[in-house]
């Protein structure tokens, strides 16, 4: 089973903290991938980021980065420097590609991250 | 704009009324994805499309619930005789699977809420 845990519900930090959100999953399949979205405010999610397991490079993206270690099935997220308009619910997801069939891609409950001027 | 569209972005019916959501992907996507999110909890996928075909439907898709995507293009999503339990954010999403491998990110629309009186 496919399974991503975010065990922080809320975090709040005052502007220009860097910031870092946890992801764990689960999956018995070798081929996987990783993603980040962001559900501001609107509702909309917007995707960030995408990672395959076979890629465990970390990746930074202006005030975002990743950090990426199958060795404890972790995909974390900081913002360094953060903004007011950081403030959302941030979701990691999984979609695991076994060898038959097909599975969907499964969230984490998020974690709304909070950012006070 | 050539993101997910959805309509409406707003539902309220009385228990026991059908309704109609709408999803229009963006136009060279050939899967259609349709997820539910309730409050403090991340999307959870219902069905999806590969053109016009309805290849995987989620548990929670109960009997009430259809979905079509009769031209591989815009899809539908009609929940029959409502119940307060079905309101929910409703989300679609699409992405693009080429012969040659897909990237698996999916772009998700506004979201049709639904709210059942």
């Amino acid at each position: 089973a496919q399974k991503v845990t975010q065990a922080q519900t809320e975090i709040s930090v005052v502007e220009k903290e860097d910031v870092t959100l946890d992801c764990v999953y689960e999956t018995r399949d070798t081929t996987y991938y990783l993603f980040w979205y962001k559900q501001p405010p609107s509702g909309e999610l917007v995707f960030l980021i995408r990672r395959n397991s076979f890629d465990e490079q970390n990746e930074i993206s202006g005030r975002y980065s990743w950090n990426f270690q199958k060795s404890t099935s972790s995909f974390n997220f900081t913002i360094t420097a953060s903004q007011v308009v950081d403030s959302a619910v941030y979701f990691c997801a999984l979609k695991s590609i076994p060898a038959l069939g097909n599975t969907p891609l499964v969230f984490g409950k998020g974690t709304r991250l909070s950012v006070i001027a | 704009d050539t993101g997910v569209s959805q309509d409406p972005r707003h539902k309220i019916t009385k228990r026991g009324q059908n309704v109609t959501f709408r999803c229009d992907p963006i136009s060279e996507h050939n899967r259609l994805y349709w997820y539910r999110q309730t409050l403090g909890q991340g999307p959870e996928f219902l069905t999806y499309f590969q053109n016009e075909a309805q290849l995987e439907k989620s548990r929670l898709l109960s009997d009430r619930f259809s979905a079509e995507r009769p031209k591989g293009s815009f899809s539908t999503l009609e929940i029959q005789r409502t119940e307060q339990g079905d309101s929910a954010m409703y989300l679609c999403a699409s992405s693009l699977a080429r012969a040659s491998g897909s990237s698996h990110e999916q772009y998700f629309g506004p979201g049709t809420r639904l709210t059942v009186t």
